[in-house]
């Protein structure tokens, strides 16, 4: 059973440019969470969907930034126009329920 | 809200030395799951251990022992004998399991000299 997987590994953008990333869930998971871990910092909740819903987006910035688990494929997290402080780390993490969550290797956003 | 504090940002030990990382946690959630992650330099998170709100026993695993004390809210992590490769940064988080969603400490970063 392969674990959470995130694609790209690493990302590179100029500002203005769009981020997509991506979050393949482990098999059987229908819960998948994201994450953003700034330069120094520790992992900020963003946002948790379900298939084809999003439960809670607290943690979303307002503006350029939003999510998607379609019924088919993976988790997209998407950033419009990107700037100097989008540069990050960014964790997805999958669950079968909400009692336990497995995390992906993240993707590393510059944005130069 | 819910919050963790780790209030060690960085400890620096000396290989073969015992080391004690100190995670405080704050939540109204009476069910909940607290973890420890190490992160070491190659960036990826390796789950270490989940322990569930209802659980104090405390845990041994090879040099690493957690000590979980729901009076103070703390769920503190131990290395014995600590080697070169324990070097990393270390998150402690607490899961809310109604919400879904995971809280983190900042992380205190270990740096063991050889």
């Amino acid at each position: 059973n392969a674990g959470v997987m995130q694609n790209p590994r690493h990302l590179v953008r100029r500002r203005g440019q769009e981020a997509r990333l991506r979050c393949s869930p482990m098999k059987g998971h229908s819960h998948v969470y994201w994450y953003r871990q700034l330069p120094e910092e520790g992992l900020k909740f963003m946002v948790y969907l379900q298939k084809e819903n999003i439960i809670d987006e607290s943690g979303m910035p307002k503006e350029r930034f939003s999510a998607e688990f379609p019924k088919e494929g993976p988790s997209i997290l998407r950033i419009q126009q990107v700037v100097r402080g989008d540069s990050a780390a960014y964790f997805c993490a999958s669950s079968p329920t909400t009692g336990d969550q497995y995390f992906g290797p993240g993707t590393r956003l510059t944005v130069l | 809200a819910q919050k963790v504090t780790q209030a060690q940002t960085e400890i620096s030990v000396v290989e073969k030395e015992d080391v004690t990382l100190d995670c405080v946690y704050e939540t109204r959630d009476t069910t909940y799951y607290l973890f420890w992650y190490k992160q070491p330099p190659s960036g990826e998170l390796v789950f270490l251990i989940r322990r569930n709100s209802f659980d104090e026993q405390n845990e041994i695993s090879g040099r690493y022992s957690w000590n979980f004390q729901k009076s103070t809210s703390s769920f503190n992590f131990t290395i014995t004998a600590s080697q070169v490769v324990d070097s990393a940064v270390y998150f402690c988080a607490l899961l809310n399991t109604n919400a879904g969603k995971s809280t983190f400490g900042d992380g205190t970063t270990l740096t063991v000299k050889p």
